[in-house]
């Protein structure tokens, strides 16, 4: 079954340069999230999307800006990268059923950035 | 705002016995989903095991089970027969069940599970 791919896996950047990260959901998933997890630290949210639109936001900085395409894949774009921002970057899909029903999300494999 | 607390940073377990992980959570709602998320080196994040609030019912997969008390506001997850590839990153996750697309995972702190030979 195919799976959320991430692109980069891997990403070295200076200090103040810019950043994009992208993800591919599962097909026909309408729903992207995103997550930042720091060295030995858990999981934060960022944002998410549904049907193209943004649908929530959390802990994410100014400097960090997203979008959903109309082919549902989303981009996350990082500018004047700080050492902070050195982390694993997950994107999730899903399938949004209803208001109040489950849907699961599907992980994608991570895209590790590091910030030197 | 929803919490979750994993208090064990770290638990050690020997190979083919039994060890369970706590999980704690504070919440006004009355209906939301739990999870068991593993985090192996890999650091690809793997759905456990869930649990919906209005069941009563103790989720189990295979060799995971959890014990879910909502008035207490617990959801421990039991690993039993422990093998060497159960050795990873385990994160307790809340849901809500409320908000469709809104309903982003909240996570503890996480309890590294080592296991002995």
């Amino acid at each position: 079954a195919a799976g959320v791919i991430q692109s980069p896996r891997h990403l070295i950047k200076e200090k103040r340069e810019t950043a994009t990260l992208k993800c591919y959901p599962i097909p026909r998933h309408d729903t992207v999230y995103w997550y930042q997890q720091g060295p030995g630290q858990d999981p934060q949210f960022l944002i998410s999307f549904y049907e193209k639109m943004q649908s929530d936001k959390g802990s994410i900085p100014d400097r960090f800006s997203a979008q959903q395409f109309s082919d549902y894949h989303s981009e996350l774009n990082m500018s004047s990268l700080e050492l902070g921002d050195s982390a694993l970057y997950f994107c999730a899909s899903s399938l949004v059923l209803g208001e109040s029903s489950y849907n699961e999300q599907f992980f994608g494999p991570g895209t590790r950035l590091t910030v030197l | 705002a929803q919490t979750v607390t994993q208090s064990q940073p770290e638990m050690s377990v020997q190979e083919a016995e039994t060890v369970t992980l706590s999980c704690t959570y504070d919440t006004s709602e009355s209906d939301y989903y739990l999870f068991w998320y593993k985090q192996p080196p890999s650091r690809q994040m793997i759905l456990v095991i869930r649990q919906e609030a209005y069941k009563q019912q103790n989720a189990t997969e295979n060799r995971f089970s959890v014990n879910f008390q909502k008035a207490a506001k617990s959801f421990s997850l039991k690993i039993s027969d422990s093998q060497l590839g159960d050795a990873a990153m385990y994160f307790c996750a809340y849901r809500s069940v409320y908000g469709g697309s809104q309903g982003n995972l909240i996570f503890g702190k996480g309890t590294k599970l080592s296991v002995k030979p």
